[in-house]
């Protein structure tokens, strides 16, 4: 199946720095990238839509100044946590849309802690 | 608003058995469903895609049946090994931009040797 690579896979930071996260589509092209958070034992859930060349779209709650996302390239997307906190530790997941097969295909996350 | 519900947070079964796992859902039916196997720490895996069109799919040791008159679906694990043990996610996907998917919480299955 397609590979979706993370960098890094995890990551621990003091509270009030930034964090950057890749998210890689390594076998295709991806206009359309997505990145979910999951909490332990919760769902995934969506926090924004990125298209390459134009803005990310933020789902309802997630503060697009905190959490900035490009996608400068078919194959790259990237998130930054910016000025993170305790509690935006957790897991990020993103995922690659493969329109041919219907379907994306996930990175292997990246664990963030926030001291 | 939509909600989805995998009937069990943790299912156990013996090696060989089939597991069987459910999804519900309220209001109305996605123009399709997916199953997703999740090992811990790692992102999900695509295992299935059903249409709302289509009853039944099958690969391999897996098959998937979705009834929209009952809003649900079923994953069935023939033959289950224990290197099936997993959580096991279904995403209702409602068309359009892929991103509209909903996950259920999942279903954490252990299969006993």
């Amino acid at each position: 199946g397609a590979v979706v690579s993370q960098h890094p896979s995890w990551v621990i930071c003091k509270s009030g720095t930034s964090v950057k996260i890749e998210c890689r589509s390594l076998d295709f092209q991806a206009t359309t990238m997505f990145w979910y958070r999951q909490f332990p034992k919760q769902s995934l859930m969506l926090m924004a839509t990125s298209n390459e060349g134009s803005k990310a779209t933020y789902e309802q709650g997630v503060e697009k100044d905190k959490f900035l996302i490009n996608h400068a390239s078919l194959t790259l997307s990237t998130l930054t946590v910016t000025s993170a906190h305790p509690e935006d530790s957790s897991f990020y997941i993103c995922s690659a849309e493969n329109r041919v097969q219907e379907t994306q295909y996930f990175g292997p996350g990246t664990r963030l802690l926030v001291l | 608003s939509q909600k989805i519900e995998q009937n069990s947070e943790a299912l156990n079964i013996q090696e060989g058995k089939t597991a069987t796992l459910t999804c519900n859902y309220t209001n109305y039916s996605p123009a399709y469903l997916q199953w997703y196997r999740q090992d811990p720490g790692r992102g999900p895996v695509f295992l299935l895609l059903i249409r709302e069109n289509e009853k039944e799919k099958r690969k391999e040791r897996l098959k998937v049946t979705f009834d929209t008159t009952l809003k649900q679906s079923l994953f069935h694990i023939t033959a289950s090994q224990p290197a099936d043990s997993a959580t096991y996610l279904c995403a209702l996907d409602y068309g359009g931009s892929q991103g509209n998917l909903i996950f259920g919480k999942g279903t954490k299955l252990s299969v006993k040797p």
